[in-house]
């Protein structure tokens, strides 16, 4: 199993652009998600999803937009780029929504913003 | 929504010593407390969990207690080796569910050889 997996590793954007960071995974779970990680701040939920067709915004979703149309992909798509959205971004899922599970954690996508 | 907050935001010990990062947080309702561990420019990964059942849970050098009472939980790493230096963050359940977590700030450990 490859785990959960994002792409691209490195971005660099201008002010105003889109782009959309993938993440997929292949161990059927349920649950995915979405965090920013900034110096000091840990981790910050932006969006996340239950299942296909079902997502929910999380602490942080302003300039984030999701779709969750299958169990493997959920990406996350940045409709005009800020350097506020400067950031490592982290795909986690984990297997099904009661009780605790561990998130498994993509291996994250580097984003500045110009 | 729930709020974890986490100390101290850094912690240096010598090899050998032991390591102890606490996290308090506010809703009464939360049940699940994992601790995650996250080497520089890795991702962070689970080291172990607690559910609101049990007080103690160990794994080798590593163990966790909870206090639902004060809603606070700890980390314990006993004989620290240089290994151990990572940023650990604790989280816990928010708006009710068990998968949606809230993250503690980070706690930088510095095992010093």
């Amino acid at each position: 199993n490859a785990g959960v997996t994002q792409t691209p590793k490195f971005q660099v954007l201008k002010t105003g652009q889109s782009m959309t960071l993938q993440c997929a995974q292949d161990m059927n779970h349920e649950y995915m998600s979405w965090y920013r990680q900034d110096p000091g701040m840990g981790l910050r939920l932006i969006h996340y999803s239950v299942g296909a067709g079902i997502t929910d915004q999380g602490e942080v979703p302003n300039g984030y937009n999701v779709s969750r149309s299958t169990t493997e992909d959920f990406p996350l798509r940045l409709l005009s780029a800020a350097p506020s959205q400067t950031s490592v971004y982290f795909c986690a899922s984990s297997y099904g929504t009661s009780g605790g599970n561990e998130q498994f954690f993509g291996p994250g996508t580097r984003l500045t913003v110009l | 929504g729930e709020n974890v907050e986490q100390h101290p935001s850094t912690l240096s010990v010598q090899e050998g010593d032991s390591a102890v990062i606490k996290c308090t947080y506010s809703d009464s309702a939360s049940n699940y407390f994992p601790w995650y561990k996250q080497e520089l420019g890795k991702r962070p990964q689970l080291i172990i969990d607690i559910r609101s059942n049990v007080g103690e849970k160990k794994d080798q050098r590593i163990a966790v207690t909870l206090n639902k009472t004060a809603k606070h939980f700890s980390l314990h790493i006993t004989e620290t080796q240089p290994e151990d230096s990572a940023v650990y963050f604790c989280a816990a359940p928010s708006g009710g569910s068990n998968y949606k977590l809230t993250f503690g700030k980070g706690t930088l450990l510095t095992v010093n050889p």
